[in-house]
Protein backbone atom coordinates (compact mmCIF):
# COMPACT_ATOMS: atom_id res chain seq x y z
CA UNK A 1 0.00 0.00 0.00
CA UNK A 2 1.43 3.46 -0.64
CA UNK A 3 1.49 5.21 2.39
CA UNK A 4 2.60 8.68 1.06
CA UNK A 5 0.60 9.52 -2.35
CA UNK A 6 1.29 12.47 -4.68
CA UNK A 7 -1.59 11.94 -7.15
CA UNK A 8 -0.56 14.71 -9.92
CA UNK A 9 1.91 13.00 -11.78
CA UNK A 10 2.91 16.56 -13.50
CA UNK A 11 2.55 20.12 -13.17
CA UNK A 12 3.84 22.79 -15.79
CA UNK A 13 3.81 26.43 -14.32
CA UNK A 14 4.85 29.49 -16.18
CA UNK A 15 8.54 31.58 -14.71
CA UNK A 16 7.74 33.70 -11.36
CA UNK A 17 4.17 32.29 -10.69
CA UNK A 18 4.00 30.21 -7.51
CA UNK A 19 4.39 26.20 -8.26
CA UNK A 20 2.34 23.88 -5.38
CA UNK A 21 3.26 20.32 -5.38
CA UNK A 22 0.94 18.04 -3.09
CA UNK A 23 1.40 15.22 -1.36
CA UNK A 24 -1.28 12.92 1.00
CA UNK A 25 -0.17 10.48 3.87
CA UNK A 26 -2.16 7.86 5.41
CA UNK A 27 0.11 6.45 8.26
CA UNK A 28 -1.07 8.58 11.42
CA UNK A 29 2.28 8.05 12.89
CA UNK A 30 4.67 10.17 10.40
CA UNK A 31 5.59 13.24 12.49
CA UNK A 32 8.55 14.31 10.12
CA UNK A 33 8.43 15.41 6.63
CA UNK A 34 10.46 16.35 3.49
CA UNK A 35 10.89 17.60 0.08
CA UNK A 36 13.57 16.26 -2.45
CA UNK A 37 14.25 17.14 -6.05
CA UNK A 38 15.93 15.09 -8.59
CA UNK A 39 17.37 15.87 -11.85
CA UNK A 40 17.15 13.09 -14.41
CA UNK A 41 20.40 10.12 -13.70
CA UNK A 42 21.40 12.15 -10.80
CA UNK A 43 19.97 11.09 -6.86
CA UNK A 44 17.25 13.08 -5.40
CA UNK A 45 18.92 15.94 -3.20
CA UNK A 46 17.36 17.42 -0.02
CA UNK A 47 15.12 20.57 0.12
CA UNK A 48 13.17 21.23 2.90
CA UNK A 49 11.39 19.44 5.75
CA UNK A 50 9.13 20.13 8.14
CA UNK A 51 8.18 18.20 11.92
CA UNK A 52 4.73 17.77 12.56
CA UNK A 53 5.06 20.44 15.56
CA UNK A 54 4.80 22.94 13.20
CA UNK A 55 2.45 24.09 10.56
CA UNK A 56 5.07 25.74 7.97
CA UNK A 57 8.62 26.22 7.22
CA UNK A 58 10.19 28.59 4.83
CA UNK A 59 13.65 28.37 3.14
CA UNK A 60 14.38 31.32 0.51
CA UNK A 61 11.77 30.60 -2.33
CA UNK A 62 10.61 27.03 -0.61
CA UNK A 63 7.85 26.91 1.81
CA UNK A 64 6.16 23.32 3.23
CA UNK A 65 3.14 23.47 4.70
CA UNK A 66 1.72 20.90 7.07
CA UNK A 67 -2.46 19.99 7.64
CA UNK A 68 -2.07 17.57 9.88
CA UNK A 69 -5.68 16.82 10.80
CA UNK A 70 -5.47 16.20 6.69
CA UNK A 71 -2.56 14.26 6.54
CA UNK A 72 -1.80 16.72 3.76
CA UNK A 73 1.46 18.95 2.92
CA UNK A 74 2.96 20.99 0.38
CA UNK A 75 5.61 22.72 -0.85
CA UNK A 76 5.15 26.06 -2.86
CA UNK A 77 7.95 27.52 -4.57
CA UNK A 78 7.73 31.28 -5.16
CA UNK A 79 8.52 32.87 -7.65
CA UNK A 80 9.26 29.75 -9.97
CA UNK A 81 12.35 29.78 -12.25
CA UNK A 82 13.03 27.39 -15.13
CA UNK A 83 16.18 25.74 -13.05
CA UNK A 84 13.19 24.32 -11.11
CA UNK A 85 12.05 22.10 -13.43
CA UNK A 86 12.20 18.28 -11.85
CA UNK A 87 10.88 15.87 -10.29
CA UNK A 88 9.56 16.36 -6.84
CA UNK A 89 9.58 13.59 -4.20
CA UNK A 90 8.08 14.02 -0.48
CA UNK A 91 8.82 11.39 1.84
CA UNK A 92 7.63 11.01 5.35
CA UNK A 93 9.41 9.40 8.45
CA UNK A 94 8.53 8.27 12.07
CA UNK A 95 11.05 9.81 14.22
CA UNK A 96 13.58 7.15 15.77
CA UNK A 97 13.20 5.07 13.18
CA UNK A 98 15.65 5.27 10.32
CA UNK A 99 14.42 5.17 7.31
CA UNK A 100 11.64 7.54 4.64
CA UNK A 101 8.89 6.64 2.75
CA UNK A 102 8.68 8.11 -0.73
CA UNK A 103 5.94 9.45 -2.88
CA UNK A 104 5.97 8.63 -6.61
CA UNK A 105 6.64 11.90 -7.52
CA UNK A 106 5.36 14.97 -9.81
CA UNK A 107 7.23 16.27 -12.17
CA UNK A 108 7.65 19.98 -12.53
CA UNK A 109 8.16 22.04 -15.74
CA UNK A 110 8.52 25.77 -15.61
CA UNK A 111 8.59 27.67 -18.57
CA UNK A 112 10.33 30.93 -19.92
CA UNK B 1 32.73 17.77 3.71
CA UNK B 2 30.86 14.60 2.97
CA UNK B 3 30.40 12.70 0.12
CA UNK B 4 28.63 9.57 -1.43
CA UNK B 5 30.47 7.52 -4.48
CA UNK B 6 28.34 5.06 -6.18
CA UNK B 7 29.26 2.59 -8.67
CA UNK B 8 29.09 1.76 -12.09
CA UNK B 9 26.40 4.54 -13.34
CA UNK B 10 25.04 2.66 -15.67
CA UNK B 11 24.75 -1.82 -16.00
CA UNK B 12 23.62 -3.75 -18.51
CA UNK B 13 23.32 -7.52 -17.73
CA UNK B 14 21.56 -10.47 -18.53
CA UNK B 15 18.91 -12.52 -17.08
CA UNK B 16 20.24 -15.01 -14.19
CA UNK B 17 23.79 -13.12 -14.34
CA UNK B 18 24.78 -11.92 -11.11
CA UNK B 19 24.71 -8.20 -9.65
CA UNK B 20 27.15 -6.30 -7.28
CA UNK B 21 26.71 -2.43 -6.73
CA UNK B 22 28.78 -0.77 -4.37
CA UNK B 23 28.81 2.28 -2.69
CA UNK B 24 31.15 4.18 -0.46
CA UNK B 25 30.74 6.91 1.76
CA UNK B 26 33.85 9.53 2.79
CA UNK B 27 33.80 12.19 5.54
CA UNK B 28 31.60 10.71 8.14
CA UNK B 29 31.54 7.89 10.51
CA UNK B 30 29.09 5.18 11.55
CA UNK B 31 26.61 6.28 9.14
CA UNK B 32 22.98 4.87 8.22
CA UNK B 33 23.11 3.33 4.71
CA UNK B 34 20.17 2.38 2.71
CA UNK B 35 19.88 0.98 -1.05
CA UNK B 36 16.60 2.57 -2.82
CA UNK B 37 15.21 1.53 -6.03
CA UNK B 38 13.02 3.94 -8.49
CA UNK B 39 11.35 1.33 -11.05
CA UNK B 40 10.13 3.11 -13.72
CA UNK B 41 6.78 5.30 -13.24
CA UNK B 42 7.03 4.71 -9.69
CA UNK B 43 8.33 6.61 -6.51
CA UNK B 44 11.34 5.36 -4.57
CA UNK B 45 11.27 2.16 -2.88
CA UNK B 46 13.34 1.21 0.10
CA UNK B 47 15.24 -1.97 -0.35
CA UNK B 48 17.72 -2.17 2.42
CA UNK B 49 18.81 -0.62 5.40
CA UNK B 50 21.98 -0.41 7.65
CA UNK B 51 22.76 1.41 11.20
CA UNK B 52 26.34 -0.47 11.93
CA UNK B 53 28.61 -2.95 10.16
CA UNK B 54 27.01 -6.38 9.64
CA UNK B 55 23.19 -4.72 10.56
CA UNK B 56 20.95 -4.88 7.92
CA UNK B 57 17.48 -4.35 7.33
CA UNK B 58 15.34 -5.72 4.54
CA UNK B 59 12.21 -3.95 3.64
CA UNK B 60 10.99 -5.94 0.35
CA UNK B 61 11.16 -9.65 -0.16
CA UNK B 62 12.95 -10.08 -3.39
CA UNK B 63 16.15 -11.73 -4.86
CA UNK B 64 18.34 -9.24 -3.69
CA UNK B 65 20.99 -9.01 -0.80
CA UNK B 66 23.04 -6.49 0.88
CA UNK B 67 26.01 -6.45 3.46
CA UNK B 68 27.85 -3.61 5.20
CA UNK B 69 31.53 -5.03 5.28
CA UNK B 70 33.21 -1.60 6.39
CA UNK B 71 31.85 1.18 8.31
CA UNK B 72 31.59 3.25 5.37
CA UNK B 73 30.81 0.69 2.35
CA UNK B 74 27.35 -0.73 1.48
CA UNK B 75 27.10 -3.41 -1.61
CA UNK B 76 23.71 -4.72 -3.27
CA UNK B 77 24.26 -8.15 -4.74
CA UNK B 78 22.22 -10.77 -6.49
CA UNK B 79 22.86 -14.24 -7.19
CA UNK B 80 20.72 -14.41 -10.29
CA UNK B 81 19.31 -11.11 -12.01
CA UNK B 82 15.29 -11.27 -12.96
CA UNK B 83 13.53 -8.69 -15.51
CA UNK B 84 11.78 -6.88 -13.09
CA UNK B 85 15.46 -5.92 -10.95
CA UNK B 86 15.58 -3.35 -14.05
CA UNK B 87 15.30 -0.14 -12.65
CA UNK B 88 17.03 2.88 -10.83
CA UNK B 89 19.45 2.05 -7.90
CA UNK B 90 19.91 5.14 -5.00
CA UNK B 91 22.37 4.34 -2.46
CA UNK B 92 22.35 7.28 0.70
CA UNK B 93 23.81 7.62 3.73
CA UNK B 94 22.41 9.73 6.81
CA UNK B 95 24.13 10.96 9.93
CA UNK B 96 22.72 8.94 13.66
CA UNK B 97 20.00 10.25 14.55
CA UNK B 98 16.33 10.48 15.22
CA UNK B 99 15.31 11.38 11.47
CA UNK B 100 17.96 13.20 9.59
CA UNK B 101 17.81 13.77 5.84
CA UNK B 102 19.09 11.14 3.37
CA UNK B 103 22.09 12.60 1.14
CA UNK B 104 21.83 10.35 -2.10
CA UNK B 105 24.49 8.94 -4.15
CA UNK B 106 24.01 9.51 -8.21
CA UNK B 107 22.56 6.29 -8.61
CA UNK B 108 23.30 2.96 -10.96
CA UNK B 109 20.92 2.96 -14.17
CA UNK B 110 20.46 -0.93 -14.44
CA UNK B 111 18.79 -2.40 -17.24
CA UNK B 112 18.43 -6.28 -17.37
CA UNK B 113 17.99 -8.15 -20.78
Amino acid sequence: DQQVKQNSPSLSVQEGRISILNCDYTNSMFDYFLWYKKYPAEGPTFLISISSIKDKNEDGRFTVFLNKSAKHLSLHIVPSQPGDSAVYFCAASITGFQKLVFGTGTRLLVSP
Amino acid sequence: SQTIHQWPATLVQPVGSPLSLECTVEGTSNPNLYWYRQAAGRGLQLLFYSVGIGQISSEVPQNLSASRPQDRQFILSSKKLLLSDSGFYLCAWSAPGPVPPLHFGNGTRLTVT
